[in-house]
Order: structure tokens, then sequence, then C-alpha cells
């Protein structure tokens, strides 16, 4: 079984302040991660992904996320919060032989100026 | 390029009525997942399709709910004698299917509201 939990429905940062977003992931199987954006009234694209490759990962927008498989982690951060930064984040899993991806309930991130 | 679009935006529809849902993927994408994103929740799987082989419908949540893909093209989400628990945001996504790393590409979604 997989599962996703990200803490913290909204957190807030000031702009030009470090943003991190956390997820933890359960896998019974070696897993992928993945964080989505959703940005306002868009679809959700992908921001990075972890393929089992290098744990340290690197997205768009100046964003990274590490996998620590120790604990079970997979947090999404930025050195430097923009206004654009403001969207709703999501953290998923698959792994496995089946074909479901597990996302999480999202993180609505606010950046104050 | 076109992405994924789906149709209708928004559907208000009244209890115990069928609904029919439109997923158009990108042009050349062989897998296509459907998920509800209900208030307050994650995504939720609902169904998956890779091109002609039977698709993986685990995720349904009862058989009031079905989905079809013509061609390996067009998808068609159907929700049968709705129930208010039913609305929710539906979003459709699609990947080229090169295995489970594929990055998914989702549409905007249909948001269906049952009276």
């Amino acid at each position: 079984a997989q599962s996703v939990t990200q803490l913290g429905s909204h957190v807030s940062v000031s702009e030009g302040a470090l943003v991190l977003l956390r997820c933890n992931y359960s896998s019974s199987v070696p897993p992928y991660l993945f964080w989505y954006v959703q940005y306002p009234n868009q679809g959700l694209q992908l921001l990075l992904k972890y393929t089992s490759a290098a744990t340290l990962v690197k997205g768009i927008n100046g964003f990274e996320a590490e996998f620590k498989k120790s604990e079970t982690s997979f947090h999404l951060t930025k050195p430097s919060a923009h206004m654009s930064d403001a969207a709703e984040y999501f953290c998923a899993v698959t792994g496995g032989s089946g074909n479901q991806f597990y996302f999480g309930t999202g993180t609505s991130l606010t950046v104050i100026p | 390029g076109a992405g994924v679009s789906q149709s209708p935006s928004n559907k208000v529809t009244e209890k115990g009525k069928d609904v029919e849902l439109r997923c158009d993927p990108i042009s050349g994408h062989t897998a296509l997942y459907w998920y509800r994103q209900s208030l307050g929740q994650g995504l939720e799987f609902l169904i998956y399709f890779q091109g002609n082989s039977a698709p993986d419908k685990s995720g349904l949540p009862s058989d009031r709910f079905s989905a079809e893909r013509t061609g390996g093209s067009v998808s068609t989400l159907t929700i049968q004698r709705t129930q208010q628990e039913d609305s929710a945001v539906y979003l459709c996504a699609s990947s080229p299917d090169r295995g489970k790393t594929d990055t998914q590409y989702f549409g905007p979604g249909t948001r269906l509201t049952v009276l």
C-alpha cells in the first residue's frame, strides 16, 4: 500500500524567505515521488520528480526536493520565495506493479509581500 | 501545442441524473488517467487507460462510475444516478507512458455540482 501525507494544508511565507513544504510517504515498494503545482485557474503541472537516481532533485522555478529514505520524506524547498510561487502544491507517490498514483491533500502556499 | 482539454468546464445536475464528462488528451499520448478532487481532499485516482490494454478500474468508487476511451484518444467518464457526494472536480491527465516515471499533463478539470 502507498500513501502520502502533506503536513500543513496552508503555509505562509514572506517574500524572499525560505519555502519548505513537507511530504512524507508510505510505500512497501521502492517509490517514485512527484511534486505537482497548481497555479490559480490553471491545471496541475509537474515541478519535479524522484525516479531512483539522484536523491536531490532540482525542478522548475528554483524548487528542489530531497528523497530521504530513512525519514520517508520528500520535502520541497526553495531558498527565496517569490510572489509568483503562490499556488497549491501536491505531493504524489507511485511504484510497484500497479498503475495508481496517490496524491496528498495539497498545501496552499501564500507569499506575503 | 494543444494541451489536455476537458468539457464541460462546469456541470450542474440534479440528483439521480446521469452525466458524461469528456477528456481530449494530448495527441500521441497513450496513457490517460481520471482523478477526482473533492473539497479539502487530495486527488483520488479513478481509472487508467494505456493504449489498447484493458483499463485499470481499481479506483472507481462504485458501479455507477464507468469510463471509455475510444480509438485510443478521447475518453468519457460517465456517472449514473448522480449523488450529492459525487460533487467534485474531475481531472483528466495524459502521458506518453514511457513508464511510471512519466510526467502527467493535466487538463483544467470539470467541476461537477449535484443538487
